[in-house]
């Protein structure tokens, strides 16, 4: 069935190192949805990709969409502490009803300040 | 942000007894979710509500029972659960037939099953 792969699982950085989470499907997307969710806390939805090669940035996070849709990457520059929390990528779930997510298993990020 | 608001944050309850979780959404959405979130696990889709009709059921164990009154209510009703349904649940709202829109969570209930 349809998957969303998401790598590393873990990441833990010294403050003000980058960090690069790395999301893969197994299907071509035609969006991909980023989320944060800090510890204790619930999913926030931070951005939509929709293009192809597209590329968003928020601040010191910049978002990538693969040429082929299949791929996306959510890279923070200089992490702080407000940095910590887990990232989701999502993608619609073709195989469900409209509005439906698949959600990967998420990359958890613990900044050592 | 308060726009899809959850209630107990916590929950403790015994196998034989039977609770309800509650979720409210202020956005004026017409889909609503129930997703659990365990430990090592991605989140999982238990239910969705589109325009107040249950559209999809993901294989959900009966024990576990959804309501949707109307389109800003939607309930979760638990009965003799089990220890392994320990776990955040998650409610969530969107509106659906505008392309891409995103997910909007509330804080969640923490359950655990004793």
């Amino acid at each position: 069935g349809q998957q969303v792969m998401q790598i590393p699982q873990y990441q833990h950085v010294q403050e003000g190192e980058d960090f690069t989470t790395y999301c893969n499907s197994s299907t071509t997307l035609s969006n991909i949805q980023w989320y944060k969710q800090r510890p204790g806390g619930h999913p926030v939805f931070l951005i939509q990709l929709v293009k192809s090669g597209e590329v968003k940035k928020q601040k010191r996070l910049t978002f990538q969409f693969g040429e082929a849709k299949k791929n996306s990457s959510l890279h923070i520059t200089a992490t702080q502490t407000t940095d910590v929390g887990t990232y989701f990528c999502a993608g619609p779930d073709y195989g469900g009803s409209q509005g439906n997510l698949i959600f990967g298993k998420g990359t958890k990020l613990s900044v050592k300040p | 942000e308060t726009g899809v608001t959850q209630t107990p944050r916590h929950l403790v309850m015994g196998m034989t007894n039977k609770k309800s979780l509650k979720c409210e959404q202020h956005l004026g959405h017409n889909a609503m979710y129930w997703y659990k979130q365990s430990a090592k696990k991605p989140l999982e889709l238990m239910f969705v509500y589109s325009l107040e009709e249950r559209v999809e059921n993901n294989s959900v164990p009966s024990r576990f029972s959804p309501e949707c009154p109307n389109s800003s209510h939607l309930f979760l009703h638990l009965h003799t659960l089990q220890p392994e349904d320990s776990a955040l649940y998650l409610c969530a709202s969107s509106q659906v037939y505008i392309y891409n829109s995103p997910l909007h969570f509330g804080n969640g209930t923490r359950l655990t099953v004793t």
